[in-house]
């Protein structure tokens, strides 16, 4: 697509469920990051793909926290057992290039997760 | 210790003039990237400019340019003519390697609002 994509825009579920965010990344672009912005806040690293190689979990808060890439293209992030502090907008950004160049990361519109 | 600083939580400017937005960064990698990004209450993150750390002249993009004091580890983004459609967060993000992995870290960002 022209875009980053993400899916869906706006989700509310219950304490304790699990959620799926999905991220279609544009064309091409090998590097895809989650990133997590609570209310008012900066944006905080959650993980990172490259290509096909293992991605650097190093930014996930807790194990209740996984994503997966399939066919180094669509990227799902879920969070099992929701809780209220899980609450935040959650990003996603591609690049054509691991090192972001003159274009810089194209971000999608985000999910903005709400847990009651 | 942060890898980037920004310490305005809050810009105000009047329409027309200009504005510098500071931002001070920490790193130990020769090779690293400078990013602004403008994020409206709408949410999307527009990515503005970047400046490589190899660069010999400062970025420039239009209204934006970027003044790069690299002894100083400075990139302060500097906005001419203000609009009213300048009003926004604005976030500075530095590209680095950490253990093999080029991972984007930004500030707290800083909000500006432009007066008519």
């Amino acid at each position: 697509g022209a875009g980053v994509s993400q899916s869906p825009s706006n989700k509310v579920t219950e304490k304790g469920k699990d959620v799926e965010l999905r991220c279609d990344p544009i064309s091409g672009h090998t590097a895809l990051y989650w990133y997590r912005q609570s209310l008012g806040q900066g944006l905080e690293f959650l993980i990172y793909f490259q290509g096909n190689s293992a991605p650097d979990k190093s930014g996930l808060p807790s194990d209740r926290f996984s994503a997966e890439r399939t066919g180094g293209s669509v990227s799902t992030l879920t969070i099992q057992r929701t809780q209220q502090e899980d609450s935040a907008v959650y990003l996603c950004a591609s690049s054509s290039s691991r090192r972001g160049g003159d274009y810089g990361y194209t971000f999608g519109s985000g999910t903005r997760l709400t847990v009651v | 210790a942060q890898k980037i600083t920004q310490t305005q939580p809050g810009m105000f400017v009047q329409e027309k003039e200009a504005v510098t937005l500071d931002c001070t960064y920490d790193t130990s990698d020769p090779s690293y990237g400078l990013f602004w990004y403008k994020q409206p209450s709408s949410g999307e993150m527009i990515f503005l400019i970047y400046q490589g750390s190899y660069d010999q002249q400062n970025a420039t993009e239009g209204r934006y340019s970027l003044n790069f004091q690299k002894a100083r580890k400075s990139a302060n983004l500097v906005i001419s003519a203000s609009q009213l459609g300048d009003s926004a967060m604005y976030f500075c993000a530095m590209r680095e390697v950490s253990g093999g992995s080029y991972i984007p870290t930004f500030g707290r960002g800083t909000s500006l609002i432009v007066h008519p």
